[in-house]
């Protein structure tokens, strides 16, 4: 089955700190893999994607995430966290062919106390 | 601003009623996508448009149908309104049909609210 799971529900953390969320996913074949992050009230936006190549991949607001292939993980993290990071972060995995439905996680919410 | 715009932001009407939930995809886009964000389900894909051509299904119940319009607009008609279909419902386009490299622009959704 198709799935995607994410370790952790919440996160609270203070400025500064560092952080990772994992990510693992259950699918068949090649992916593309996502990061989307939803501020309170807002749509989600794309924080960083990995479609091929090196998998380190480096997105906005000084995110990077590591595609692991052989573990089937693709972790988020940032060195030192912002208060302006207080968010949902939605880890979302698609094939490279076909019709890409996006399989999204549960989310994780962080809180980044000043 | 992802350049996909959803309206109404909010929709509150009562059980057994119908709705019609508007999204006009960015610029050039040909794909639309519909997801229903609810507490219990989480994110879940509910169905795929590509240049007015239903292209995939997801979770998509059959009180609940989609089309897309020839300016590429799409609509999502909900109908027969149940409590448990309150939850937020996301659109999102993308220039391709598929296939690797496609990336996904989401709107700021519409909150449905079934009393």
């Amino acid at each position: 089955a198709q799935s995607v799971s994410q370790h952790n529900h919440h996160v609270i953390l203070s400025e500064a700190a560092s952080l990772e969320l994992g990510c693992n996913y259950s699918y068949g074949g090649t992916v593309n893999l996502f990061w989307y992050v939803q501020y309170p009230g807002q749509h989600l936006q794309l924080l960083l994607k990995y479609f091929s190549g090196d998998p380190l991949v480096k997105g906005i607001k000084g995110f990077e995430a590591e595609f692991i292939k052989s573990k089937f993980s693709f972790n988020l993290r940032k060195p030192s966290v912002q208060w302006s990071d207080t968010a949902e972060y939605f880890c979302a995995v698609t094939g490279t062919s076909g019709y890409n439905k996006l399989i999204f996680g549960a989310g994780t919410r962080l809180a980044v106390h000043p | 601003d992802s350049g996909v715009t959803q309206t109404p932001k909010h929709l509150i009407t009562a059980t057994g009623q119908r709705v019609t939930l508007r999204c006009s995809p960015r610029s050039g886009d040909l794909s639309v996508y519909w997801y229903q964000q609810s507490l219990d389900q989480g994110l879940q894909f509910l169905i795929q448009y590509y240049n007015g051509e239903e292209r995939a299904k997801g979770n998509i119940l059959e009180r609940f149908s989609a089309q897309q319009f020839p300016d590429l607009h799409s609509e999502l008609n909900l109908s027969s309104l149940e409590l448990g279909d309150s939850a937020l419902y996301f659109c999102a386009s993308s220039g391709l049909a598929g296939g690797a490299k496609n990336i996904q622009y989401f709107g700021a959704g519409t909150r449905l609210s079934v009393l």
